[in-house]
């Protein structure tokens, strides 16, 4: 399996503009994260999907903020519009679900965006 | 919520061993993990732990104390590569989703 795809690697835009960031998960995971990373607040987590449907959007930092999965192999994060203080690496991940076993629990980490609000 | 701690840095000679500590205080533990990752990458999956005690994999063992809320990832004989950040994250209160601590940067020195 090629692993968590996300694009794009790099992202550098102006404030205001419109960012859409993509993830694939690995295919027959049923859990997709959306994670966060900066240096200030380290790795937090933005929203959660189970099945294509959002579970917990709680980390979500404000309406400027959105995410879909419309199919099982695809989706996506928008920022609308984005801010200097949006910049940050962001991280989409899967997993195949509670199984109680650690292996099976286990979050893949896709390479990441780096985003640059100017 | 959640509290998670760790040292922010730590630093260790090529060969040698190094632990490094996790403390948190949740109710309803349900699991913790242990994530390396290099800059500029991805973090990827090291360890779980959910019962007491240690659980090794090569060079690397990570340890759990539920009682304590205690946990640590031992590296034995250090290479330059280990240098990255080290995440520890736990599971709780019913969530299957882990919180993630804010890592410990380890550097390696020949």
């Amino acid at each position: 399996d090629a692993g968590v795809i996300q694009s794009p690697r790099h992202e550098v835009t102006e404030m205001g503009q419109e960012v859409t960031l993509r993830c694939k998960p690995i295919s027959g995971h049923d859990y997709l994260f959306w994670y966060r990373q900066t240096m200030m607040r380290g790795l937090e987590l933005l929203i959660y999907f189970n099945n294509n449907v959002p579970i917990d959007d709680s980390g979500m930092p404000e309406d400027r903020f959105s995410a879909k999965m419309p199919n099982a192999s695809f989706s996506t994060l928008k920022i609308q519009p984005s801010e200097p203080r949006d910049s940050a690496v962001y991280f989409c991940a899967s997993s195949s679900g509670a199984s109680g076993r650690a292996g099976a629990d286990t979050q893949y980490f896709g390479p990441g965006t780096r985003l640059t609000v100017l | 919520g959640q509290n998670i701690d760790q040292p922010t840095e730590m630093t260790a000679t090529e060969g040698a061993i190094v632990q490094i500590n996790c403390t948190y205080q949740t109710s309803g533990f349900n699991g913790l993990f242990w994530y390396q990752q290099h800059a500029g990458e991805a973090p990827t999956f090291l360890s779980y732990n959910v019962l007491d005690g240690l659980e090794e994999k090569g060079r690397f063992s990570s340890f759990l104390s539920r009682s304590k809320g205690y946990s640590y990832l031992l590296l034995k004989e250090l290479q330059m590569k280990d240098s990255a950040s080290y995440l520890c994250a736990v599971r709780a209160g019913g969530s299957y989703i882990p919180t993630f601590g804010r890592g410990t940067s380890l550097i390696v020195h020949p």
